[in-house]
């Protein structure tokens, strides 16, 4: 099956700094998502981009869907945004499943 | 509105014993999945629901996992004789109607599992 390779693994920012998350995945995708785990769990949808690029706020994401990666940008972090981000694809078939990568620690510091 | 509601949020049971866990997808959403998600892991994928019926449950790692939705709305799953290693957080989604293509999912906050 298709494998999905997040980095960094960890990331420790101070407030205020800027950071990119990358997405290596290792077949042709049909759709990407990218999601935030706080720290209570809940995995919450930040973009929905099988290619192109979207900003929503500080966050931004490019998906070049041809080079097999996506990358995720923070600007300006702030101490919420810690947390762990999941890319997670849809490479086909009938059933939609999403496989999901291991995931980016972030830590925004004070 | 409501999104995707999971109950309870933490069940601690014994081995060797039977659990459910509920999921009520987004309303109008008729596709439901179900995820595992381990320590230090991304969530991996179990089951796919569109309507009432289990339309692929190539992810349930043996027989002792079952999961029902018999009104294509709320679903259960069911896990039987309970081992230490089942042990997870274990995650519903739901999304649009598929239609045969790909519709954004969202996710519900999870029931963790502890087996003791």
């Amino acid at each position: 099956g298709i494998q999905v390779e997040q980095s960094p693994p960890d990331l420790i920012l101070q407030e205020g700094a800027n950071s990119t998350l990358r997405c290596n995945f290792s077949d042709s995708v049909n759709n990407l998502q990218w999601f935030h785990q706080n720290p209570w769990g809940q995995l919450i949808n930040l973009f929905y981009i099988p290619s192109g690029t979207k900003q929503n706020g500080r966050l931004s994401a490019t998906t070049v869907a041809t080079e097999r990666y996506s990358l995720l940008y923070i600007s300006s972090s702030q101490t919420t945004d810690s947390g762990v981000y999941f890319c997670a694809v849809y490479s086909g078939g009938s059933n939609y499943k999403l496989t999901f990568g291991k995931g980016t620690l972030l830590t925004v510091n004070p | 509105g409501a999104g995707v509601s999971q109950t309870p949020s933490n069940k601690v049971t014994e081995k060797g014993k039977y659990v459910e866990l509920r999921c009520d997808p987004i309303s109008g959403h008729t596709a439901l999945y179900w995820y595992r998600q381990s320590l230090g892991q991304g969530p991996e994928f179990l089951i796919y629901f569109q309507g009432t019926g289990a339309a692929d449950d190539s992810g349930l790692p043996n027989d002792r996992f079952f999961a029902v939705r018999p009104e294509g709305s709320v679903s259960t799953l069911k896990i039987q004789r309970t081992e230490r290693g089942d042990s997870a957080v274990y995650l519903c989604a739901s999304s649009k109607h598929s239609g045969g293509r790909y519709n954004e999912q969202f996710f519900g906050p999870g029931t963790r599992l502890t087996v003791l």
